[in-house]
């Protein structure tokens, strides 16, 4: 069963930042935050991922609250290439359990 | 580096008839994943190996479904007798421990099943 509660849906404009929230309440203390995306009809991708600090890579933020009880990721321009389902998962070790995700539509 | 391969990508079956999907995952990764996933839902993991052993099959239907990975490389997964209900798409991962960002989980493009 998943840790996490996502938005159903989001819209986001073109240029825009894309902000996704996440609650993952239950959490514990050696539990990762791991963010994937699936574009239609492919396999799932792997975003970012994160324990206590913020973290940034190449294609997106990751800011997870102090308390670790909430997290969200930020695209900092989206293109419409990022619409896409989005996947936050609390995971330790391979035990990594996917909700239904938010499904981020990019609109020109 | 060449991504997780899976054959074939899509496959139309009658319900009792037997079908088999094949993995090829990222060379040197020692955990394969299989996740069965219908339409509107997340993934779900059927099957996991590390090398050629299984770690975790908790929620694989063993009455009709089995998978191996006799060399520790490439894993079949099959389904014998398909029911109306295994119509989802069959995705596999892998992942590495000791290289790159480790327990990151690599997916293939998957196996759309379709069973009439």
């Amino acid at each position: 069963d998943a840790k996490t509660t996502q938005p159903t849906s989001m819209d986001c404009a073109e240029g825009r930042a894309a902000n996704l929230p996440c609650n993952h309440s239950t959490i514990s203390g050696n539990e990762y935050v791991y963010w994937y995306r699936q574009i239609h009809s492919q396999g799932p991708q792997y975003i970012i991922h994160g324990l206590k600090n913020n973290e940034t890579n190449e294609m997106a933020s990751l800011i997870i609250t102090e308390d670790r009880k909430s997290s969200t990721l930020i695209l900092p321009h989206a293109t419409l290439r990022d619409t896409a389902v989005y996947y936050c998962i609390v995971r330790v070790a391979n035990d990594m359990r996917f909700g239904a995700g938010t499904r981020l539509t990019v609109k020109p | 580096e060449a991504g997780v391969a899976q054959s074939p990508r899509y496959k139309i079956i009658e319900k009792r008839q037997s079908v088999a999907f094949w993995c090829n995952p990222i060379s040197g990764h020692a955990t394969l994943y299989w996740y069965q996933q219908i339409l509107g839902q997340g993934p779900k993991l059927l099957i996991q190996f590390q090398n050629n052993g299984v770690v975790d099959d908790s929620q694989l239907p063993k009455d009709r479904f089995s998978a191996e990975r006799l060399k520790g490389v490439d894993s079949t997964l099959k389904i014998q007798p398909a029911k109306l209900e295994d119509s989802a798409v069959y995705l596999c991962a892998s992942s590495s421990q000791t290289s790159g960002t480790p327990w990151t989980q690599y997916f293939g493009p998957g196996t759309r099943l379709l069973v009439l």
